[in-house]
């Protein structure tokens, strides 16, 4: 089956560019999506087709997705900011998440 | 603006079926091109898709639940549910039901608040 890996965790300064991978087999062909979720609360789609921000979601994020990686990408990262990001893509018609990544804001 | 609700016994015995409603409101389960899910995620760990129903009556469920599982739609309830059979406490987790907005891909915009199920004699 299809595996999506992220680094359990990322530390990011106030103010500073966050980056957080994702990694699977050739998922450059694939689109890739990004969910943030706080804790109690359901996710929210913060980046969906690699690059591609909802309506309501800051500039500060963007993705990119090229060869076997996805990166979510948050700029001047916040407080607020501070949550889990999940990856996710389709593989032979099934949703795959990545393990989740804890953001930590300090 | 479409809503979900999940609902449901919070407590399940094992081997038992675990069984869940997402009432949907703003919007109808009958009307539109939209793929209704279930998802889960265990205490402390990852989300995990379980599968959906599609509004052609068409199903897709994760492989490694598959043998357990059935997603079916209510119209006259306005509502979908899950069926997820013979339960162990690896089933113990908080499970969403969520849409899709076909304007976002095939991703999911739309997600109930959750609802804990925990396995359990």
């Amino acid at each position: 089956s299809y595996e999506l890996t992220q680094p359990p965790s990322v530390s990011v300064s106030p103010g500073q560019t966050a980056s957080i991978t994702c990694s699977g087999h050739k998922l450059g062909n694939k689109d890739v999506f990004w969910y943030q979720q706080k804790p109690g609360q359901p996710p929210v789609l913060v980046i969906y087709q690699d690059t591609k921000r909802p309506s309501g979601i800051p500039e500060r994020f963007s993705g990119s997705n090229s060869g076997n990686t996805a990166i979510l990408t948050i700029s001047g990262t916040q407080a607020m900011d501070e949550a889990d990001y999940y990856c996710q893509a389709w593989d032979s018609f099934t949703a795959v998440f990545g393990g989740g990544t804890k953001l930590t804001v300090l | 603006q479409v809503q979900l609700q999940e609902s449901g016994p919070g407590l399940v015995k094992p081997s038992e079926t675990l069984s869940l409603t997402c009432t949907v409101s703003g919007g109808s389960v009958s009307s539109g091109s939209y793929y209704w899910n279930w998802i889960r995620q265990p205490p402390g760990k990852g989300l995990e898709w379980i599968g959906y129903f599609y509004s052609s009556g068409s199903t897709n469920y994760n492989p490694s639940l598959k043998s357990r599982v059935t997603i079916s739609v209510d119209t006259s309830k306005n509502h979908f549910a899950l069926k997820l059979s013979s339960v162990t406490a690896a089933d113990t987790a908080v499970y969403y039901c969520a849409r899709d907005d076909p304007g976002y891909g095939s991703s999911w915009s739309f997600w109930g608040q959750g609802t804990l199920v925990t396995v359990s004699s």
